[in-house]
């Protein structure tokens, strides 16, 4: 069965810093892995989107993320942390056999400090 | 732009009361879904639509039911609101296909059940 655990439930950085967020992933599938954001009161948004073209995925706002086999991993990074990155980060995998619904993992929290 | 628009930003009921969440979105999407997000629990998936009254049952479909007359609409609709069903509820849709095409999420209904 698909699935996807988030690590670290909060993640504080400094303005300027390097962010990286942690998403592993089970599947027996090769999967279609996925990051949404979540800006407060607001839906989620697409980040950007694994679909086996290629490893390394860039998505809006300056935000990439590398998928790696070995690893079973997918995880979400940025250069350099802005104050209007402060969000929720939900990294998300295809269901199998479910015509693609997604499974999402509980989130991180992202802080950013001044 | 997709819109997906949720009629209510907040919603407070009291148990026992029938409870109707609407959910419209303006691009002619075949599938439409409704998520319920907990801190500390991600999003998890109520119900789903892949067109026009079909419906099938995500991970936590007790106490839920939902209706799909026309094509842009999705209503949730709780029989008898409980307190354990105060909760963040998100509509999303998508065109129909491989689950590889994004998600597009309103912006939430909070709804409290005193």
């Amino acid at each position: 069965a698909q699935s996807v655990t988030q690590l670290g439930s909060h993640v504080s950085v400094s303005e300027g810093a390097l962010v990286l967020l942690r998403c592993n992933y089970s599947s027996s599938v090769p999967p279609y892995l996925f990051w949404y954001v979540q800006y407060p009161n607001q839906g989620l948004q697409l980040l950007l989107k694994y679909t086996s073209a290629a490893t390394l995925v860039k998505g809006i706002n300056g935000f990439e993320a590398e998928f790696k086999k070995s690893e079973t991993s997918f995880h979400l990074t940025k250069p350099s942390a802005h104050m209007s990155d402060a969000a929720e980060y939900f990294c998300a995998v295809i269901r199998g056999g479910s015509q693609g619904n997604l499974i999402f993992g509980k989130g991180t929290k992202l802080s950013v400090k001044p | 732009d997709v819109k997906v628009t949720q009629s209510s930003r907040y919603l407070v009921k009291r148990t026992g009361e029938k409870v109707f969440l609407e959910c419209v979105q303006d691009m002619d999407h075949e599938n439409m879904f409704w998520y319920r997000q907990d801190p500390g629990l991600g999003l998890r998936l109520i119900y789903f639509s892949y067109d026009v009254k079909m419906k099938e049952k995500g991970d936590i479909p007790e106490g839920y039911s939902v209706s799909r007359e026309k094509k842009e609409r999705f209503s949730l609709i709780l029989e008898s609101a409980s307190t354990n069903q105060t909760s963040m509820y998100l509509c999303a849709s998508r065109v129909h296909g491989d689950g590889n095409s994004p998600l597009h999420f309103g912006n939430g209904t909070r709804l409290t059940v005193t």
